[in-house]
């Protein structure tokens, strides 16, 4: 199947400093998101992105599926942004895999 | 409000117990999914279902079994639940397979 390698695994910010954070994939893929699951489990999608770029407010996604990578862009960080972020692939097989995920620490 | 709604939210069992987690969705979406998440394991997907009386096994099936009867429930049954299935469980709903997921809010299951 489709290896997700993310990194950094682990990430220390001050509030209001930028951040990016990388998903690598193995395989040609059909589907691309990334969630943000908060400190009390829940797993938020914040972008289906297999290619190109979106935006929503503070983070930015951009997915270069022809060299099989995507970035997450987060700006101005909150504290209320701390959490794992994951990217998860999905390619002929249909089934979503999960990377091990960026665990995101704002501190005020 | 368009959601996934998974119940429990928090269960504690008996080995051999047989128990069902519900999951609903209310955005008539295709494609249901159950994964479980489990610390240095990551989320890892037990049956999925591409729609009503068609579902499949991801990649760790045992132990579970699941059915799609209407397209708006995907309940995800422990026939007998052992201490190894002790793992936080999230239903997740899409249009189809290669579009955004929605995530339920997660049960956290305990089985001793």
């Amino acid at each position: 199947g489709i290896q997700v390698e993310q990194s950094p695994p682990d990430l220390i910010l001050q509030e209001g400093a930028n951040s990016t954070l990388r998903c690598n994939f193995s395989d040609s893929v059909n589907n691309l998101q990334w969630f943000h699951q908060n400190p009390w489990g829940q797993l938020i999608n914040l972008f289906y992105i297999p290619s190109g770029t979106k935006q929503n407010g503070r983070l930015s996604a951009t997915t270069v599926a022809t060299e099989r990578y995507s970035l997450l862009y987060i700006s101005s960080s909150q504290t209320t942004d701390s959490g794992v972020y994951f990217c998860a692939v999905s390619g002929s097989a249909r089934q979503l895999t999960f990377g091990s995920g960026t665990q995101l620490t704002v501190l005020p | 409000e368009a959601q996934v709604t998974q119940n429990p939210r928090y269960l504690i069992t008996v080995t051999g117990k047989k128990l069902t987690v519900t999951c609903s969705q209310n955005m008539n979406h295709e494609y249901m999914s159950w994964y479980r998440q489990d610390p240095g394991l990551g989320l890892r997907q037990i049956y999925y279902s591409m729609n009503v009386e068609v579902t499949d096994k991801g990649d760790v099936p045992e132990g579970y079994k699941v059915s799609r009867k209407e397209k708006r429930n995907f309940p995800l049954i422990l026939e007998s639940p052992s201490p190894n299935q002790t793992s936080l469980y999230f239903c997740a709903s899409s249009l189809q397979a290669d579009y955004g997921y929605t995530f339920g809010s997660g049960t956290r299951l305990t089985v001793v």
